[in-house]
């Protein structure tokens, strides 16, 4: 079974543009999590998606922002970014039995 | 304000010895635990979880327990190897109902010393 992928793998961005990430679940799993992963702030929850509706929010500004298509893949958008958004960006899909399985992440830098 | 570097507390342990790593988790009200191993460059990996209705959950070489009067968690591995070099983190969700919102741990960094 393929695990869950994200595209692209790395990104550079400049100051006030936006952004788009793509994460594509495990076989089968329909919810699907982000987290924003930095040095300074470790592991921390965006958002949780679970059959094309946003189930839970974490405490992010609304320039965050993402959508569930009806594959249960999953896409991410950050607009008018800024230096402290770069960060691993991770995604995670969960099977019915509750285990939740990442991806390897994007790596965004913003200069 | 500027932001600084999580200091992750680091575990040094002889291969072939047992680790133990603990967590205090902070929501009463969790009702799911997991532990992951994240290696550099990649994701987290799932390792196990356990639900709060259980103290105590083993896998292979591994084994979770998790004492709620206290809000604490331990992942104990038992012989460790230098594949098990890497940084964990406990996680938490505190969403319930089976949906998903984890809060995770700094991580704790383990080095295995062939």
């Amino acid at each position: 079974k393929a695990g869950v992928t994200q595209t692209p793998r790395y990104l550079i961005k400049t100051r006030g543009q936006q952004v788009t990430l793509s994460c594509s679940p495990i076989s089968g799993h329909r919810s699907v999590s982000w987290y924003q992963q930095t040095p300074g702030q470790g592991l921390q929850f965006l958002f949780e998606y679970f059959s094309e509706t946003q189930r839970n929010k974490g405490n992010f500004p609304g320039r965050f922002s993402g959508r569930q298509f009806s594959n249960s893949r999953s896409e991410m958008n950050v607009s008018t970014l800024e230096l402290g958004d770069s960060a691993l960006y991770l995604c995670a899909s969960s099977a019915p039995s509750y285990e939740q399985y990442f991806g390897p992440g994007t790596r965004l830098t913003v200069t | 304000g500027e932001s600084v570097g999580l200091h992750l507390p680091t575990l040094s342990v002889q291969e072939g010895d047992n680790s133990i790593i603990n967590c205090a988790y902070s929501n009463s009200a969790s009702d799911y635990f997991i532990w992951y191993k994240q290696e550099s460059g990649k994701g987290p990996q799932f390792i196990i979880d356990i639900r709060s209705n259980m103290d105590k959950r083993q896998g292979q070489r591994v084994t979770v327990l998790l004492n709620k009067t206290v809000k604490h968690l331990s992942l104990q591995i038992a012989a460790t190897q230098p594949g098990d070099s890497a940084v964990y983190f406990c996680a938490e969700n505190i969403s319930g109902a089976g949906s998903y919102q984890l809060t995770f741990g700094k991580g704790t960094k383990l080095s295995v010393i062939p």
